[in-house]
């Protein structure tokens, strides 16, 4: 079946600008994350969703980070004003369920802020 | 603040031997530990969830043990194969994942 898929593949944008990235989580996978690995940096916990509950956003780095999940299916992670250190490939997961759940991620969005 | 420590950072191995990782995280309030795969330009690939002391995973030639009351876990590769040739991450937590920085395996034919 389809796998977690993230677009777009590649980013460049100039600093300042607002940038969008989206994910489409597996069919029937209700919890969907997202992480970031900024260069030479091990992945980073962004945020998590989980059905209809009030996401986890305890791992974004700033105001400037947003995400939302509609329908509980697709989600948009969203920098505004984007800076220099927002470079990273940003991933997306999703699983069944929460807890010990196996998360399978997508390919991911290399995010180049000039 | 949780950390979880891999090593070594990367290992080059030729065709054939056998080799193994370290994964040592925090041995209070254990979750669970995942190993994933990451080959460049793909998706990181989930390979093992464990959640039990004394856990032993296997899958083909790759496995891993935990101990989670001295808080590390080990994955071995058997007769490694260019193939193999990846990033192999090691994650702690529940829910949200902590990850290690990984260790980069380079496999020489």
């Amino acid at each position: 079946g389809a796998g977690v898929s993230q677009s777009p593949s590649n980013k460049v944008t100039e600093k300042g600008k607002d940038v969008e990235l989206r994910c489409d989580p597996i069919s029937g996978h209700t919890a969907l994350y997202w992480y970031r690995q900024s260069l030479g940096q091990g992945l980073e916990f962004l945020i998590y969703f989980q059905g209809n509950s009030a996401p986890d956003k305890s791992g974004l780095p700033s105001d400037r980070f947003s995400a939302e999940r509609t329908g509980g299916s697709v989600s948009t992670l969203t920098i505004q004003r984007t800076q220099q250190e927002d470079s990273a490939v940003y991933l997306c997961a999703s699983s069944l369920g929460l807890g010990f759940a196996e998360q399978y991620f997508g390919p991911g969005t290399r995010l180049t802020v000039t | 603040i949780l950390n979880v420590e891999q090593s070594p950072q990367s290992l080059h191995v030729q065709e054939g031997d056998s080799t193994n990782f370290t994964c040592s995280f925090p041995s209070s309030n254990f979750y669970a530990l995942h190993w994933y795969r990451w080959e460049t330009a793909k998706s990181p690939e989930a390979l093992f969830v464990m959640t039990l002391n004394g856990d032993e995973k296997k899958k083909g030639r790759i496995s891993a043990t935990l101990n989670t009351k001295e808080g590390y876990s080990y994955l071995y590769i058997k007769g490694s194969q260019p193939e193999d040739s990846a990033t192999y991450l090691c994650a702690f937590g529940y829910n949200k994942l902590i990850f290690g920085a990984g260790t980069r395996l380079a496999v020489h034919p």
